[in-house]
C-alpha cells in the first residue's frame, strides 16, 4: 500500500518560497510506470494541478504554464522522496497542497494515492 | 487547456437515493476522465478511472459512462458517506484539469 507522507511549513512570508516535501513508502520515486505530481485546491480555484516528475530512463519534469518560471520540483532516491518549492509567493497562492501518485492505465494516469494535505498560508 | 465543465455544482439527495454528475470535454478525450470523492477536511480519493473503470475497494454502486465527450458519475444507493464532493478530472493532455466540484448534500 503506497503511503505518502507530506512536510513542510504551513506559513510563508509573501516574495518567499514556498517549499514542501512529499515521503513516500510502499513505492519507489524512481518507479518506470507511475508519476509523481503535486496538487493544489483553493476556495478561488478549486483543484489545480501544478506539476509532475516521473522516470522513464532519466527525469522527467512537467508543470503548468501559469507557474512555470516559479516551480523547482527535486526528487532525491536516496529518501525516496520529491519536493516542490514555489518562488516568488503571494497571497494567492494560499491553498491546500497535495502531493499525489499517478497510477498508470493505457498510457496515461489517475491519481489514486494521496497525501494528507499541507494548508499553506501567505501572509506576512 | 482542456476544460472539463461539471455539474450540477450542488445538489440535494437523501440516503437510498439514485444521484448523477455530468461532466462535459471541450474536446475529446478519449476514456481519460477520473472522478474522486472528497468528504470533508480530507483529500479526494478515486473512484472511477478511465471513466468506467470502479477502483480496487470501491464500492460497486459507484459507476461511470462515457458518451462522446459527455461523462457521467452515478450513485445508486446513496450512503450516509457519500455526502461529500465530487469531482472530475481530466489526464488525456497536459495540464491535468479538473471540473469545479459538485456538493452532495443532504
Amino acid at each position: 500500500q503506497v503511503q505518502l507522507q507530506q512536510s513542510g511549513p504551513g506559513l510563508v512570508k509573501p516574495s518567499q518560497t514556498l517549499s514542501l516535501t512529499c515521503d513516500i513508502s510502499g513505492d519507489s520515486v524512481s518507479s518506470d510506470s507511475v508519476v509523481w505530481t503535486w496538487i493544489r485546491q483553493s476556495p478561488s480555484r478549486g483543484l489545480e494541478w501544478l506539476a509532475k516528475t516521473y522516470f522513464r530512463s532519466r527525469w522527467y519534469n512537467d508543470s503548468a504554464d501559469s507557474l512555470k518560471s516559479r516551480i523547482i520540483i527535486n526528487v532525491d532516491t536516496s529518501r525516496n522522496q520529491f519536493s516542490l518549492q514555489l518562488t516568488s509567493v503571494t497571497p494567492e497562492d494560499t491553498a491546500v497542497y497535495y502531493c499525489a501518485r499517478g497510477a498508470p492505465t493505457r498510457g496515461k494516469y489517475y491519481l489514486d494515492s494521496w497525501g494528507q494535505g499541507t494548508l499553506v498560508s501567505v501572509s506576512s | 487547456d482542456i476544460q472539463v465543465t461539471q455539474s450540477p455544482s450542488s445538489l440535494s439527495a437523501s440516503v437510498g437515493d439514485r444521484v448523477t454528475i455530468t461532466c462535459r470535454a471541450s474536446q475529446s478525450i478519449s476514456t481519460y476522465l477520473n472522478w474522486y470523492r472528497q468528504k470533508p477536511g480530507k483529500g479526494p480519493e478515486v473512484l472511477i478511472y478511465s471513466a468506467s473503470n470502479l477502483q480496487s475497494g470501491v464500492p460497486s454502486r459507484f459507476s461511470g459512462r462515457r458518451s462522446g465527450t459527455e461523462f457521467t458519475l452515478t450513485i445508486s444507493g446513496l450512503q450516509p458517506e457519500d455526502f461529500a464532493t465530487y469531482y472530475c478530472q481530466q489526464s488525456y493532455t497536459s495540464p491535468w484539469t479538473f471540473g469545479q466540484g459538485t456538493r452532495v448534500e443532504i
